[in-house]
């Protein structure tokens, strides 16, 4: 079975203050992880993906996240928040071993940047 | 390039009634996902299409929801019928290759079963 984390209900920052969401994972193999973002009003867009290799993972918008196999973690991060940062993120995990090509998605965190 | 669409954007049905959710995936992608969010939960996997294939419908709740998707093009959902416990967001995505690629999502609909 494969299952997500994400802590967080809501984070809030500070535009310009450096931001973090954080994700922790279960899977029975190895994972395939994956950031998701969804603004407003649209669907979810791809934001970063580790699976396999470099443990820090850059994606669009100048996010980043770390893979961290000892503590089950990825967490997202930025170094600098903006407004048009404000969103809801989701985590998503998939055991790469498994046969099925579902994703386990965590309940999502909502971030809110205040200007 | 267009994205995945769906169709409607949101619907309000009665209890009973019977509701057919579309997608059409970006041309080319053989992968073809439905997914679902009830208010505030998690976003739950439904099914997984290759082509006209069900590939993996281990995430269909009960026999009232039926998938189809003809000629490996767009996707229908229907749900009939209809409970209260149905009301969410439905999601469709499509990817083209393999499993840790990253999927392309349409915008949703959003069902409301009253």
């Amino acid at each position: 079975a494969q299952s997500v984390a994400q802590p967080e209900d809501q984070v809030n920052v500070a535009e310009g203050n450096p931001l973090t969401v954080k994700c922790t994972y279960s899977v029975s193999g190895n994972p395939y992880l994956f950031w998701y973002v969804q603004y407003p009003n649209r669907g979810l867009q791809f934001l970063l993906k580790y699976i396999t290799g470099d443990n820090l993972v850059k994606g669009s918008y100048g996010f980043e996240a770390e893979f961290n196999k000892s503590q089950t973690s990825f967490h997202l991060k930025k170094p600098s928040a903006l407004v048009s940062d404000s969103a809801l993120y989701f985590c998503a995990v998939k055991d790469s071993g498994a046969g099925s090509y579902q994703l386990t998605f965590g309940k999502g965190t909502k971030l809110s940047v205040i200007p | 390039e267009a994205g995945v669409t769906q169709f409607p954007s949101h619907s309000v049905i009665e209890k009973g009634q019977t509701v057919t959710l579309r997608c059409d995936p970006i041309s080319g992608h053989d992968n073809l996902y439905w997914y679902r969010r009830v208010m505030g939960k998690e976003i739950k996997f439904l099914l997984h299409f290759v082509k006209e294939s069900k590939q993996d419908e281990s995430g269909m709740p009960n026999n009232r929801f039926l998938a189809e998707r003809t000629g490996g093009t767009y996707s229908t959902l229907k749900v009939q019928p209809a409970e209260l416990e149905d009301s969410g967001v439905y999601f469709c995505a499509s990817s083209q290759w393999g499993a840790n690629e990253k999927l392309f999502f349409g915008s949703g609909t959003q069902l409301s079963v009253l």
